[in-house]
């Protein structure tokens, strides 16, 4: 079936460090792909996402990019903030019935200045 | 837009009572909504599919007649735990998925934390 493997946590990284979260998938079909973040004591927000090979999701200096051909879609983050620190969940949407988010296991991520 | 409610943020509750937990799409309606548990530290185990007008939709290995499932209008579901006990304390948390045409990702409540004393 299908499913999302993050690499494991916790990453402990200085502020402006360079960040990069392994994720890889296993799907039929072609799945679109997501990352969300969830801040401590707080629900999950859509951080970025892409539906087609090739696409590259971006958003508050977050970067991932959907390859196909290695089935990955890694987060990356050129210089990290102390409020970058949270818990970040790679997902891919279900390929059929209602459309179902089958969620990796989350990375968390401690930035300390 | 896509802002996703959920009442109560958090409730302590006795073993043996019931507790209901809302979910509510504030800015559009949805036709789905999906229904998680949340343990400490780990991912996000979805329990079922709620879908307005008709029954959940379950996952594998969740009791259907404890965790009761409504979705009685476009902008809510409620999820109900019956007979409430310490291990179905957690973090449930509810999402929205938005209506075709907008995309299919889902937006999340900020989820709802129970403790079974």
């Amino acid at each position: 079936g299908d499913s999302v493997t993050q690499m494991e946590g916790p990453v402990t990284l200085s502020e402006e460090a360079f960040l990069t979260i392994n994720c890889t998938y296993t799907a039929t079909g072609y799945p679109s792909l997501f990352w969300y973040v969830q801040y401590p004591g707080e629900g999950l927000q859509l951080l970025l996402k892409a539906t087609k090979a090739d696409d590259k999701g971006s958003n508050k200096g977050f970067e991932a990019t959907y390859r196909k051909e290695t089935t990955s879609f890694h987060l990356e983050k050129g210089s990290v903030q102390v409020s970058d620190s949270a818990v970040y969940f790679c997902a891919l949407l279900f390929s059929g019935g209602y459309n179902k988010l089958i969620f990796g296991a989350g990375t968390r991520l401690a930035v300390h200045p | 837009g896509a802002v996703v409610s959920q009442h109560p943020s958090w409730v302590i509750c006795k073993s043996g009572t019931s507790v209901k937990i809302e979910c509510r799409s504030l800015d559009f309606q949805a036709t789905t909504m999906f229904w998680y548990r949340q343990f400490p530290k780990q991912s996000l185990m979805l329990m079922a599919t709620s879908n307005e007008g008709s029954k959940a939709t379950y996952e594998q290995g969740v009791e259907k007649d404890k965790f009761l499932i409504n979705h009685a209008s476009l902008t809510l579901s409620t999820l109900t735990v019956t007979s409430a006990h310490p291990e179905d304390s957690s973090f449930y948390i509810c999402s929205a998925r938005v209506p075709s045409g907008g995309g299919r990702e889902q937006y999340f409540g900020p989820g709802t934390r129970l403790t079974v004393t």
